[in-house]
């Protein structure tokens, strides 16, 4: 089955540590897209890719960095930069179409904690 | 800019009974594309339903439909014969046609009372 597969589930972090999570998708879709979540704030757009070798930032890129090397492929590294990284972290993909917008497809989300 | 506003927190209903979720968007485009998107306790977000601006008639599916009133930018979800897998987070979330970047609001929570 297609799907959107993000790992680890569960991600600890050292203070000054940059750590990498992964997003990998098996449905052709064309666009990825890197979201936190926190309590009360719904999802935050961090960077967002409509092409391989080509990112945007969303609202929130600050002290993060993100890679399209492949199709399949959009990590996120969540940098000693980032001043408060504990947070739920949602990866999603887009097929664009040319007879209207699809929904997202979610991936089942990081839970990244700061130790 | 786009905003997306949730005004109920938490929300809950009896088991079997009908609930519905409010949601208000603020955009000067026309074209635009309204979700709602259920996040269960596995945090896993799911597509409810989704409704193209530039139709009149409101989406169904199944238990879950909408009242989509485009003059007053609002978007409510109701959720007939409330079901306990019903209980989840509920997003609403805006799409402008030909934008990259998905809107949220900050949510609802709805419990289900058996």
């Amino acid at each position: 089955d297609g799907g959107i597969t993000q790992s680890p589930k569960y991600l600890f972090r050292k203070e000054g540590q940059n750590v990498t999570l992964s997003c990998e998708q098996n449905l052709n879709h064309d666009a990825m897209y890197w979201y936190r979540q926190d309590p009360g704030q719904g999802l935050r757009l961090i960077y967002y890719s409509q092409i391989v070798n080509d990112f945007q930032k969303g609202d929130i890129a600050e002290g993060y960095s993100v890679s399209r090397e492949k199709k399949e492929s959009f990590p996120l590294t969540v940098t000693s930069a980032q001043k408060n990284p504990t947070a739920f972290y949602l990866c999603a993909s887009r097929r664009n179409g040319v007879f209207g917008v699809y929904g997202y497809t979610f991936g089942s989300g990081t839970r990244l904690t700061v130790v | 800019a786009q905003t997306v506003t949730q005004s109920q927190p938490e929300m809950s209903v009896q088991e079997a009974e009908t609930v519905t979720l409010s949601c208000t968007y603020d955009t000067s485009e026309s074209d635009y594309y309204l979700f709602w998107y259920k996040q269960p306790p596995s945090r896993q977000m799911i597509l409810v339903i989704r409704q193209e601006a530039y139709k009149q008639q409101n989406a169904t599916e199944n238990r879950f439909s909408v009242n989509f009133q485009k003059a007053a930018k609002s978007f409510s979800l109701k959720i007939s014969d409330s079901q306990l897998g019903d209980a989840a987070m509920y997003f609403c979330a805006l799409l402008i046609q030909g934008a990259q970047k998905l809107v949220f609001g900050q949510g609802t929570r709805l419990t289900i009372n058996p």
